[in-house]
């Protein structure tokens, strides 16, 4: 069975720094996307960043980067600099050749000011 | 091009009534997917199409749950009899297909759905 853990339900940081948020999976697939999405209060989920699994080079989108290790089948989200606008419920969603997301409990961001 | 819409955002109904959802998707995309979100929960996967082929339902998607997609296009998805664990948020994405060489969902704001 294919598996998602974000083992961090909540975590807080101050504005302007920088914070890691986790996630390791489980897949015998070689060949597979990954995904952080972002759910802010009330609002719709949102495309963070994405990594190819066949891609060495970690990811990087502005202020937003990952540290993808294929072989511990770890996929964490670096947020530097964060900002108020930056809370939000994060979610680690491997896509695997079932076609599908399949989403972690999530991880919900706090910016302390 | 407005992104994924969803209708209507918000449905209370009583136990035992029908309800139906509405989903138009980006109108390139011929993925569409529908996920169901509990309070503090990830979303879970019910069923997705590529066009207008039902591809996939999960276990989740009792008998009384069925999605259509017609023409390709919008989708419905419709609970019959309710019930009180229906109630959750209901989540409508799509995308381009993995032969398009994207598989990034857009997601919808949702129908939030409540069963008094």
């Amino acid at each position: 069975a294919q598996t998602v853990t974000q083992s961090q339900p909540e975590m807080s940081v101050q504005e302007a720094e920088t914070v890691t948020l986790s996630c390791t999976y489980d897949t015998s697939e070689s060949d597979y996307y990954l995904f952080w999405y972002k759910q802010p209060p009330s609002r719709q989920m949102i495309l963070v960043i994405r990594q190819e699994a066949y891609k060495q080079q970690n990811a990087t989108e502005n202020r937003f980067s990952v540290n993808f290790q294929k072989a511990a089948k770890s996929f964490s989200l670096k947020i530097s600099d964060s900002q108020l606008g930056d809370a939000a419920m994060y979610f680690c969603a491997p896509f695997f050749g079932n076609e599908k997301l399949t989403f972690g409990t999530g991880t919900r961001l706090t910016i302390i000011p | 091009d407005t992104g994924v819409s969803q209708n209507p955002r918000h449905k209370i109904t009583k136990r035992g009534q029908n309800v139906t959802f509405r989903c138009d998707p980006i109108s390139e995309h011929n993925r569409l997917y529908w996920y169901r979100q509990t309070l503090g929960q990830g979303p879970e996967f019910l069923t997705y199409f590529q066009n207008e082929a039902q591809l996939e339902k999960s276990r989740l998607l009792s008998d009384r749950f069925s999605a259509e997609r017609p023409k390709g296009s919008f989708s419905t998805l419709e609970i019959q009899r309710t019930e009180q664990g229906d109630s959750a948020m209901y989540l409508c994405a799509s995308s381009l297909d993995r032969n398009s060489g994207a598989n990034v969902l857009t997601f919808g704001a949702g129908s939030r759905l409540t069963v008094l």
